[in-house]
């Protein structure tokens, strides 16, 4: 079936640093992949959608300023969070929609914890 | 984008069967309607999907009456590892690609021995 990983699968950062996270379809393409946000026992709330190419889509009230997105290839999309901040401790997830089928798989999601 | 409606919590015992029921009113002719599992700290993993009446698969079976304004999902003879969030959404899958989905707050379910 189709996998989607992340990496890392947990980091922990100091406040004010960034911290990069991968989201890669392994074996297939994706030209869309989504960014999630988890805490703790909340739903998934949809950050941004990225596509591959092209400027990424920010739901309301994210900053796309602190959260950049690059997805530069069918299958790597990036969520770099910039100048974080405790607040920003989370389990992030992305998704990936496979290019053929439609069909979206998730990631296992990054626990980012910001001290 | 329809909203769905689901029961925060379900308790249960190993070998029952669990029927988790969803609401979306508001449900568009081209949305398809997909549970979802998630495991604490895993990211959630494609249950089952249908459009109308009945689809099951070798883990679940998913009903949706006639005017799809709501679904059920049903596992049968749970057990503990099935304990974990279940969440129902609904999303258009077209030839541009898969509408974006959005989370409702899912239903929690515990199975306990």
């Amino acid at each position: 079936g189709a996998v989607v990983s992340q990496h890392p699968s947990r980091v922990i950062c100091k406040s004010g640093t960034s911290v990069k996270i991968e989201c890669r379809s392994l074996d297939f393409q994706a030209t869309t992949m989504f960014w999630y946000r988890q805490f703790p026992k909340k739903s998934l709330m949809l950050m941004a959608t990225s596509n591959e190419g092209s400027k990424a889509t920010y739901e309301q009230g994210v900053e796309k300023d602190k959260f950049l997105i690059n997805h530069a290839s069918l299958t790597l999309s990036t969520l770099t969070v910039t100048s974080a901040h405790p607040e920003d401790s989370s389990f992030y997830i992305c998704s990936a929609i496979h290019r053929d089928s439609y069909e979206q798989y998730f990631g296992p999601g990054t626990r980012l914890t910001v001290t | 984008l329809a909203k769905t409606t689901q029961p925060i919590s379900m308790d249960s015992y190993e070998g029952q069967e669990v029927n988790i029921t969803c609401s979306h009113n508001n449900i568009a002719t081209n949305d398809y309607i997909t549970w979802y599992q998630q495991f604490p700290s895993q990211g959630p993993r494609f249950i089952i999907q249908g459009y109308k009446t009945k689809v099951t698969n070798e883990v679940a079976s998913l009903f949706i009456p006639a005017d799809r304004k709501s679904s059920t999902l049903s596992l049968p003879r749970v057990s503990l590892s099935d304990t974990a969030v279940y969440y129902c959404l609904v999303g258009v899958q077209s030839n541009t690609g898969f509408q974006k989905l959005v989370f409702g707050t899912g239903t929690r379910l515990l199975v306990s021995p």
